[in-house]
């Protein structure tokens, strides 16, 4: 596997259900960030993490719960969702957290339907 | 704060031909860095072109260019000799900080056989 990679590629879940989508990057970067993709909005940051400590947290509500256990992997911990969360969540990566400019390595998405 | 407008939702153009799409920024940071993603149907969105604030040369990648207006604040997308293979939505971002990345909403390019 090459790049970032994300799991699984189509989620369908209830309001009640838990669920995790999972990232990896096999590029060798720092930092890796979530973001939320919906129609007609630009992309929204979700969270950042830079050498596995989380950077930014962009008032995301709680029923979202990020995990970066290395610098390889990110975790989006799913409980209670809303249908309003339905969404393409999408994982990036880039070198050095800390470098300015740096270009966003993307993987394919998560498309989420909460019913 | 930061914005980036992106006035288009879709545009078309017909194979071989050029079109420009168009983006529009704010910021009141004087470092800062533009780009164009593209991000085809298949999802995985891909870097087209960056361009770093401080440098008057516009960037260039193949078929790709930008034309960087400064003091307009506008950061526009030239894509050449276009190919079927060029449709998707393109993405306008700004970063000058660390993490903070800002993209636009978008815009769909059709290519016509």
């Amino acid at each position: 596997e090459t790049g970032v990679t994300q799991t699984p590629r189509h989620l369908v879940m209830g309001m009640t259900n838990k669920k995790s989508l999972k990232c990896e990057q096999h590029l060798g970067h720092n930092a890796m960030y979530w973001y939320k993709q919906s129609a007609k909005k630009p992309l929204e940051l979700m969270f950042v993490y830079n050498f596995k400590e989380q950077t930014e947290n962009n008032s995301v509500p709680s029923r979202f719960s990020p995990e970066c256990p290395n610098s390889s992997h990110l975790f989006l911990h799913l409980h209670t969702l809303q249908p309003e969360d339905s969404a393409l969540y999408l994982c990036a990566s880039t070198p050095n957290g800390m470098g300015k400019g740096e270009t966003q390595y993307f993987g394919p998405g998560t498309r989420l339907l909460v019913l | 704060a930061q914005t980036v407008t992106q006035s288009q939702p879709e545009m078309s153009v017909q194979e071989a031909e050029t079109v420009t799409l168009s983006c529009t920024y704010d910021t009141s940071e004087s470092d800062y860095y533009l780009f164009w993603y593209k991000q085809p149907p298949s999802r995985q969105m891909i870097l087209v072109i960056r361009q770093e604030a401080y440098k008057q040369q516009n960037a260039t990648e193949n078929r790709f260019s930008v034309n960087f207006q400064k003091a307009a604040k506008s950061f526009s997308l030239k894509i050449s000799d276009s190919q079927l293979g060029d449709a998707a939505m393109y993405f306008c971002a700004l970063t000058s900080g660390t993490y903070k990345y800002i993209f636009g909403t978008g815009t769909r390019l059709k290519v016509l056989a």
